[in-house]
């Protein structure tokens, strides 16, 4: 079945310096990746996603982008506010799989200010 | 739009006793998932339902985990009897079936402890 790596595991940065958290996935028939950020207590909250057709996709100071051949795809947050702070996760999911999600462990993403 | 309800929020046991946790998925949404969040871990999936059926339990500890979705609306996820190593968040999570549908939506988990 498909297996999702991410890292770092945690990620330390300046307010206003840029983080950037990377996931690799095996199974090549996965077609869909999103993310969720997940504050404490909280559910997670999908922040942005792609789908295969697309490289690269950007929302204000969120990009993510994809790279099918190596199968990887990385989060990356522009201009980071402290409120940016939360654990990140990345995720894998096919239709053939009943679009099952299958989640990186999470990367703790710490905005110093 | 209303979101994912789950109750209840937070659950203390004994290993050994039973617990139900309910989710009602997002209205209009064919497809609910549960799953389970160990502390510092990404979420895992337990079951997934499509309307009252079945989709994936292969991750379902069946010998002490059992979910229902007898309506095809609400859902309830039981353990019994609970082991130590229970404790975690359970996630419900709900999916449309239109347009692309990829996108889970996750309701805000119940908190379980097993002493």
């Amino acid at each position: 079945g498909e297996n999702v790596e991410q890292h770092p595991s945690t990620l330390s940065v300046q307010e206003g310096d840029s983080a950037v958290i990377k996931c690799t996935y095996s199974d090549s028939a996965s077609n869909y990746f999103p993310w969720y950020k997940q504050e404490l207590g909280k559910r997670p909250q999908l922040i942005i996603d792609i789908r295969s057709n697309v490289g690269e996709k950007k929302d204000q100071r969120i990009a993510v982008t994809l790279n099918k051949t190596a199968k990887h795809f990385s989060l990356h947050i522009t201009e980071t506010q402290p409120e940016d702070s939360a654990v990140y996760f990345c995720a894998a999911s096919k239709r053939e799989d009943g679009n099952k999600l299958v989640f990186g462990a999470g990367t703790i993403l710490r905005v110093k200010s | 739009e209303a979101g994912v309800a789950q109750s209840p929020r937070y659950k203390i046991i004994e290993k050994r006793q039973s617990v139900a946790f309910w989710c009602n998925p997002i209205s209009g949404h064919a497809t609910l998932y549960w799953y389970q969040q160990i502390l510092g871990q990404g979420p895992k999936l337990l079951i997934q339902f499509q309307n009252n059926g079945v989709v994936d339990d292969s991750q379902l500890p069946k010998d002490r985990f059992s979910a229902e979705r007898l309506k095809g609306v609400d859902s309830t996820l039981k353990i019994q009897p609970a082991k130590l190593e229970d404790s975690a968040v359970y996630l419900c999570a709900s999916r449309s079936l239109q347009g692309w549908g990829e996108t889970q939506y996750f309701g805000p988990g119940t908190r379980l402890l097993v002493l």
